[in-house]
């Protein structure tokens, strides 16, 4: 069954440096991927998604994330953090070929610090 | 502007009462789902409809109900033998096939009066 992995519950950065943020995928098959974020009392949108079109995928609010097949990974990043950036952000993957139901990661907090 | 519509925002619920939360959506997708959130543990499946008068157990079925008989409603039961209900309830939709991303509603919060 396909799995993903969060590394960190929570990750603090300064206002303007570099976010990364981890996800390791395991999957049977080519997987579909995607990054979502959520605010405090919200549902989740949708930063961002990987359909084998591209490997370095661009998305909204400047994040961007590689999808590397060798190292089953699918990491998020953005140059420069800012404040609003301050969320959960979750990782999630296709099950099946042919669904769109997903199995997400536990979710990384973001903490953004002035 | 089309989107998922959930209600209640807040819900309350006494022991041994069943209760039903409400997802509405218009954006024409075939697929819907019903999430729980808890802290600390992401996203967990309780059931998905594929398709109008059919729906499957997700990962967490137990003491949970849903019918979907239109297209633009799922609406979820959190029954009397749910015994931990306490969580925050997230429904979503898609459209069929590969890779489509599921569109979140803004949630509903349930608690135990």
């Amino acid at each position: 069954a396909q799995s993903v992995t969060q590394l960190g519950s929570h990750v603090s950065v300064s206002e303007g440096a570099l976010v990364l943020l981890r996800c390791n995928y395991s999957s049977s098959v080519p997987p579909y991927l995607f990054w979502y974020v959520q605010y405090p009392n919200q549902g989740l949108q949708l930063l961002l998604k990987y359909t084998s079109a591209a490997t370095l995928v661009k998305g909204i609010n400047g994040f961007e994330a590689e999808f590397k097949k060798s190292e089953t990974s699918f990491h998020l990043t953005k140059p420069s953090a800012h404040m609003s950036d301050a969320a959960e952000y979750f990782c999630a993957v296709t099950r099946w070929a042919g669904y769109s139901t997903l199995t997400f990661g536990k979710g990384t907090m973001l903490l953004v610090s002035p | 502007d089309g989107g998922i519509t959930q209600s209640p925002k807040y819900l309350f619920r006494k022991e041994g009462q069943n209760v039903t939360l409400s997802c509405e959506q218009n954006l024409n997708h075939d697929a819907m789902y019903w999430y729980r959130q808890d802290p600390g543990q992401g996203l967990r499946l309780i059931y998905y409809s594929q398709i109008v008068n059919d729906f499957q157990k997700g990962d967490i079925a137990e003491g949970y109900s849903v019918s979907r008989e239109k297209k633009e409603s799922f609406p979820l039961t959190v029954t009397s033998a749910q015994k931990n209900p306490t969580a925050f309830y997230l429904c979503a939709s898609s459209g069929q096939g590969d890779g489509q991303p599921q569109h979140f509603g803004d949630g509903t919060r349930l608690s135990i009066l």
